[in-house]
C-alpha cells in the first residue's frame, strides 16, 4: 500500500502564479481531505469530498481557492493568483468510510515569494 | 463536537511510559475521543480511538476515565521517535477532525 501521494513535496512560486497541488488517495478510499498548516492557524480543514461530491468546503479561504475531484483516485488544489500569506504546508487525506481514520500523506511545502 | 484541552507540552524519558492527559468535559454520548500524532515535517498520524472502553494497539492505549470527561493516551516505552504534537480529537462518527494545539511530547535520553 502506497499511501496517499502528494505531488509536489516542494513548491516555490512567486506571487500571481497560479498553484496546483496534487492529491491520489489510497485506492478504495471513498473520502479525501485538504488541510492548510501554519504556524498562527494551526491544522485547518479546507475542503472535503465523498465519493468525488465536495460535501463541505466551508474552510475554504477564499475564492482563490478550488478543488476538484475527477475520479476516485484524483484530486487537485488550485490556488490562483497565489499570494505570500498562502504559504503552509498543504495536506490532503482519505477515508474509507465514515467510521475509519483518515491517513494523511507527506504534504506539499508552499512558498509564495 | 466536544472541546479538549491539553497540556501545550511534556517530558519523558527514554524507556519510560508516557502519559498524555486530555479533558473533554461536554463530550456527548456518542463521541469518540481519537488520538493522532505529527512528527515533525511529517502528515497526522492516526493512533487510537475509543468510546468508553479502554482501548489498546501496538502503539498505545487509551484510557477513558468511567465519566468520559477525561482521558489519557499511554505510550508504554516512549523512544526518541516518539517526540511529535500529540492530538487528542472528540467527534462523532463521519464528522470533520478539528486539530487543536496539541500537546508536544519531547522525549529524552
Amino acid at each position: 500500500d502506497a499511501g496517499v501521494i502528494q505531488s509536489p513535496r516542494h513548491e516555490v512560486t512567486e506571487m500571481g502564479q497560479e498553484v496546483t497541488l496534487r492529491c491520489k488517495p489510497i485506492s478504495g478510499h471513498n473520502s479525501l481531505f485538504w488541510y492548510r498548516q501554519t504556524m498562527m492557524r494551526g491544522l485547518e480543514l479546507l475542503i472535503y469530498f465523498n465519493n468525488n461530491v465536495p460535501i463541505d468546503d466551508s474552510g475554504m479561504p477564499e475564492d482563490r481557492f478550488s478543488a476538484k475531484m475527477p475520479n476516485a483516485s484524483f484530486s487537485t488544489l488550485k490556488i490562483q493568483p497565489s499570494e505570500p500569506r498562502d504559504s503552509a504546508v498543504y495536506f490532503c487525506a482519505s477515508r474509507s468510510g465514515s467510521r475509519e481514520t483518515q491517513y494523511f500523506g507527506p504534504g506539499t511545502r508552499l512558498l509564495v515569494l | 463536537d466536544a472541546k479538549t484541552t491539553q497540556p501545550p507540552s511534556m517530558d519523558c524519558a527514554e524507556g519510560r511510559a508516557a502519559n498524555l492527559p486530555c479533558n473533554h468535559s461536554t463530550i456527548s454520548g456518542n463521541e469518540y475521543v481519537y488520538w493522532y500524532r505529527q512528527i515533525h515535517s511529517q502528515g497526522p498520524q492516526y493512533i487510537i480511538h475509543g468510546l468508553k472502553n479502554n482501548e489498546t494497539n501496538e502503539m498505545a492505549s487509551l484510557i477513558i476515565t468511567e465519566d468520559r470527561k477525561s482521558s489519557t493516551l499511554i505510550l508504554p516505552h516512549a523512544t526518541l521517535r516518539d517526540t511529535a504534537v500529540y492530538y487528542c480529537i472528540v467527534l462523532q462518527y463521519g464528522n470533520k477532525l478539528v486539530f487543536g494545539a496539541g500537546t508536544i511530547l519531547r522525549v529524552k535520553s
